[in-house]
């Protein structure tokens, strides 16, 4: 069983193009994130949702856009890619925002490389 | 926003015991926790510290100390399977989001 899910786990695409990375969690929990990992491997929150809230990090360039059409999904969708792009996408899920309930669970990983 | 500081990289042998320390800075600190993450894989949960002191797991044990700003993840009986790079995420500034260090990379050789 599947906690935390993303597709594609790998995407090979063209500067300029328009993609788009999907996540799905089957834990009933109520917050989102989206984390960019790069080659230092450091580990940097993107985007944060419940059902209430969405969060941005401010440094993130706003071609990136989360889009969820229910609680248990969080789509990140990229347009006019960049080489710098290139990184590890992970996406994450929460129970709460508080206490040891915010522990988060991690998918996969999307390994994005824009030539 | 909080700064976060670990080693780059560590080593140690196979059935030993390794201690990867974390230091932080940060406002209105609300927890901090260790995640595992093995080379192309995903980030997992270690543990959480929110007091001050020692929170204990098996073979991995994880400490606070508030007042320092300081926090240590200790493994024990090392097994090479622990090769991996070990991240502390510090929650504080007032956000509930977890803000990660650069990680250590734990190399166990036999």
């Amino acid at each position: 069983d599947t906690a935390v899910s993303q597709t594609p786990k790998y995407l090979v695409t063209q500067m300029g193009n328009d993609k788009s990375i999907k996540c799905e969690q089957n834990l009933g929990h109520d917050t989102m994130y989206w984390y960019k990992q790069d080659s230092k491997k450091f580990l940097k929150i993107m985007f944060s949702y419940n059902n209430k809230e969405l969060i941005i990090n401010e440094t993130v360039p706003n071609r990136f856009s989360p889009k969820s059409p229910d609680k248990a999904h969080l789509n990140l969708h990229i347009n006019s890619l960049e080489l710098g792009d290139s990184a590890v996408y992970f996406c994450a899920s929460s129970q709460g925002t508080s206490g040891v309930t915010d522990t988060q669970y991690f998918g996969p990983g999307t390994r994005l490389t824009v030539l | 926003g909080q700064n976060i500081d670990q080693p780059t990289e560590m080593t140690a042998t196979e059935g030993a015991i390794v201690q990867i320390n974390c230091t932080y800075q940060t406002s209105g600190f609300n927890g901090l926790f260790w995640y595992q993450q093995h080379a192309g894989e995903a980030p997992t949960f270690l543990s959480y510290n929110v007091l001050d002191g020692l929170e204990e797991k098996g073979r991995f044990s994880s400490f606070l100390s508030r007042s320092k700003g300081y926090s240590y993840l200790l493994l024990k009986e090392l097994q090479m399977k622990d090769s991996a790079s070990y991240l502390c995420a510090v929650r504080g500034g007032g956000s509930y989001i977890p803000t990660f260090g650069r990680g250590t990379s734990l190399i166990v050789h036999p």
